[in-house]
């Protein structure tokens, strides 16, 4: 199984402040990784699928970079609804999919 | 709009079963697959399967092998997923989450349900 490792596993910044989450795979994923955004009590959010491509109506400071085993989530002029976990997932091993442990972004 | 709409909170006994729904409504039903993920209280994202209501046809997880059964009611553009053998570290909620065209993504979710194992 493709083990995904995220870090930090949490962080603190401040509001406009630019963060970097990063992603690792065990194994070479390709491109077939996607980040999410989950607020306490809801549903994740999609953000970016295929490493790099931003999901409609997902801000344009949210970027994502990478391919192969190392993959970056990064958030540019943090907002304050922008406070919450992301994961990452890879669907390289399709059907069956992986998710990161999580990173946790808290207001500083 | 796409919706996935889920059954409501469960409590149920170790060794107990439970059948989690998850409406569709807003696309083709039959156009994308469909996940199971689960989250443990203040852990992670846990993935269980897949369905694809076209014709029914699964996959599962290994650790959730022979506990769990996703089937799909065309008529209704509902999917469940079913797991037996409840013990307390099956307590979590349950989300479905629809399959991107493109990739093996999640683009939609549930809202989630809540299943609780206790004696």
């Amino acid at each position: 199984d493709i083990q995904m490792t995220q870090s930090p596993s949490s962080l603190s910044a401040s509001v406009g402040d630019r963060v970097t989450i990063t992603c690792r795979a065990s194994q070479s994923v390709s491109s077939y990784l996607s980040w999410y955004q989950q607020k306490p009590g809801k549903a994740p959010k999609l953000l970016i699928y295929t490493a790099s491509t931003l999901q409609s109506g997902v801000p344009s400071r949210f970027s994502g970079s990478g391919s192969g085993t190392d993959f970056t989530l990064t958030i540019s002029n943090l907002q304050p609804q922008d406070f919450a976990t992301y994961y990452c997932q890879q669907s390289y091993t399709t059907p069956s999919i992986t998710f990161g442990q999580g990173t946790r972004l808290e207001i500083k | 709009q796409v919706q996935l709409v889920q059954s409501g909170a469960e409590v149920k006994k170790p060794g107990a079963s439970v059948k989690v729904s998850c409406k569709a409504s807003g696309y083709t039903f039959t156009s994308h697959y469909m996940h199971w993920v689960r989250q443990a209280p203040g852990q992670g994202l846990e993935w269980m399967g897949i369905i694809n209501p076209t014709d029914g046809s699964t996959a599962y997880a290994q650790k959730f092998q022979g506990r769990v059964t996703m089937t799909r009611d065309t008529s209704t553009t509902t999917v469940y997923m079913e797991l037996s053998s409840l013990r307390s570290e099956d307590t979590a909620v349950y989300y479905c989450g629809r399959r991107s065209h493109f990739a093996n993504y999640f683009d939609y979710w549930g809202q989630g349900t809540l299943v609780t194992v206790s004696s």
